[in-house]
């Protein structure tokens, strides 16, 4: 069965400061998700990861993919208040057809003045 | 362009109800998979639906069950309900289920 793991599961920083987010998974996968919910909220795509070694940018957040190491990270820049939410990596498996995505716990984010 | 539209938004049923729910997906999109997000479970898998075809199917009693039609719209159904059932469900939509999910706002379902 396939697990997924994010640390740590709650994290209240302050603004300006850096910090990941981490996203180990149990077994192949050459797909990974990232995705933002405000409480109340949908999900809200930011990355998706297709093979190893991507690394994508998006403004103060970036994402990258180890295949081999099973781990993605999710790098937040000089943070700022907006960025609070909660961050779900999601995987699926390599041998899966079509969309089957296995979400891990969730990174509770709190930005503070 | 349109989103992922998800109908209704909020849900009240009583125990032993059943209960449909609809998702319509961004157009050209043909996947339209299902999930349930609970605080104690977090974001389940149920099922996801490529033209008209279940293709993938969740650890969810039978009381859960889908369909899509021609125009990829999809329609989830949970007979007999349960306490437990209580949830946020959230539908995704993507063109084949290999590229980037989009999420609707979800139907917020209450059992009581």
């Amino acid at each position: 069965e396939l697990k997924v793991e994010q640390n740590p599961l709650f994290l209240s920083m302050q603004e300006g400061k850096n910090y990941t987010i981490y996203c180990n998974y149990s077994t192949t996968s050459d797909r990974l998700y990232w995705y933002r919910q405000d409480p109340g909220k949908s999900l809200e795509s930011l990355f998706v990861l297709l093979s190893n070694g991507a690394v994508k940018q998006e403004g103060r957040l970036m994402a990258s993919l180890d295949t081999k190491a099973r781990l993605s990270t999710l790098h937040i820049t000089a943070a700022v208040h907006d960025l609070s939410a909660t961050y779900f990596c999601a995987v699926v498996p390599k041998e899966t057809s079509g969309s089957r995505l296995t979400f891990g716990e969730g990174t509770q984010l709190t930005v503070n003045p | 362009k349109a989103g992922v539209t998800q109908t209704p938004r909020y849900l009240i049923k009583t125990r032993g109800q059943q209960v449909t729910l609809s998702c319509s997906p961004i157009s050209g999109h043909r996947s339209v998979s299902w999930y349930q997000q609970t605080p104690g479970q977090g974001l389940q898998f149920l099922f996801e639906y490529f033209s008209e075809t279940q293709r993938n199917k969740g650890n969810f009693p039978g009381r859960f069950s889908g369909r899509q039609f021609s125009n990829s719209r999809s329609e989830m159904n949970v007979s007999t309900l349960e306490l437990g059932d209580s949830a946020l469900y959230l539908c995704a939509s993507s063109l084949a289920g290999y590229s980037e999910a989009f999420f609707g706002q979800g139907t917020r379902l209450t059992v009581v």
